[in-house]
């Protein structure tokens, strides 16, 4: 079975520019969280979509945003980039939203600013 | 909010040596923890988790402990290899009905584990 993919794997972008990246979930996983990890740092939650709502959000500004579609594949949203926002950025899917389902992570995508 | 102190950052040991690495949290409603392995530009992999009922686990060479009275665990390796050598993250997810920390994993800084042959 195929596993969370992502994409692109990598991007560059330039600040004050805009960027979508894109995850979809293991078959029949309904739920998708989104996290940022800084080079050296453990991984900050972002946001957590289930059946289409958001069900969770971080502490990150509103330059983010995501959506689940009914597919349950999922989008993040970037605006306005900052130099800040260089990172990795994982996406990690379960089968639903209770507190016994494990997370699995994909390979993310890897966003430069310049 | 929710705090995982993980140590040590780094730790570095002989082939067939045991590796041990802890972690505390400060949120007593934490009630599921679950451990990733992370190869360099590798996503992180799930290696074993525990939820707040239990006090420990066990999977082959890995194990975790939870001290809920302690708000700590551990992740206990034994026998280990070469290719154990990997950044290895905690985390710690608290049950909730609503607001904003929903479904939330927080993280600890990782610890750089370096396995000699």
């Amino acid at each position: 079975d195929a596993g969370v993919t992502q994409s692109p794997t990598h991007l560059i972008k330039t600040r004050g520019q805009q960027v979508t990246l894109r995850c979809s979930p293991i078959s029949g996983h309904k739920s998708v969280s989104w996290y940022q990890q800084v080079l050296g740092q453990g991984p900050q939650f972002i946001f957590q979509y289930y059946e289409k709502e958001e069900r969770g959000r971080g502490n990150f500004p509103d330059r983010f945003s995501a959506r689940q579609f009914p597919n349950y594949s999922s989008e993040l949203n970037v605006n306005a980039l900052l130099l800040g926002d260089s990172a990795l950025y994982l996406c990690a899917s379960s089968p639903g939203q209770g507190w016994v389902q494990p997370q699995h992570f994909g390979d993310g995508t890897r966003l430069s600013i310049l | 909010g929710e705090n995982v102190e993980q140590h040590p950052s780094t730790l570095s040991v002989q082939e067939g040596d045991s590796a041990v690495i802890k972690c505390t949290y400060s949120d007593s409603a934490s009630n599921y923890f679950p451990w990733y392995k992370q190869e360099l530009g590798k996503r992180p992999q799930l290696i074993i988790d525990i939820r707040s009922n239990v006090g420990e686990k066990k999977d082959q060479r890995i194990a975790v402990t939870l001290n809920k009275t302690a708000k700590h665990f551990s992740l206990h390796i034994t026998e280990t290899q070469p290719e154990d050598s990997a950044v290895y993250f905690c985390a710690a997810r608290r049950w909730g009905t609503g607001g904003t920390s929903y479904g939330k994993l927080t993280f600890g800084q990782g610890t750089i584990l370096t396995v000699h042959p």
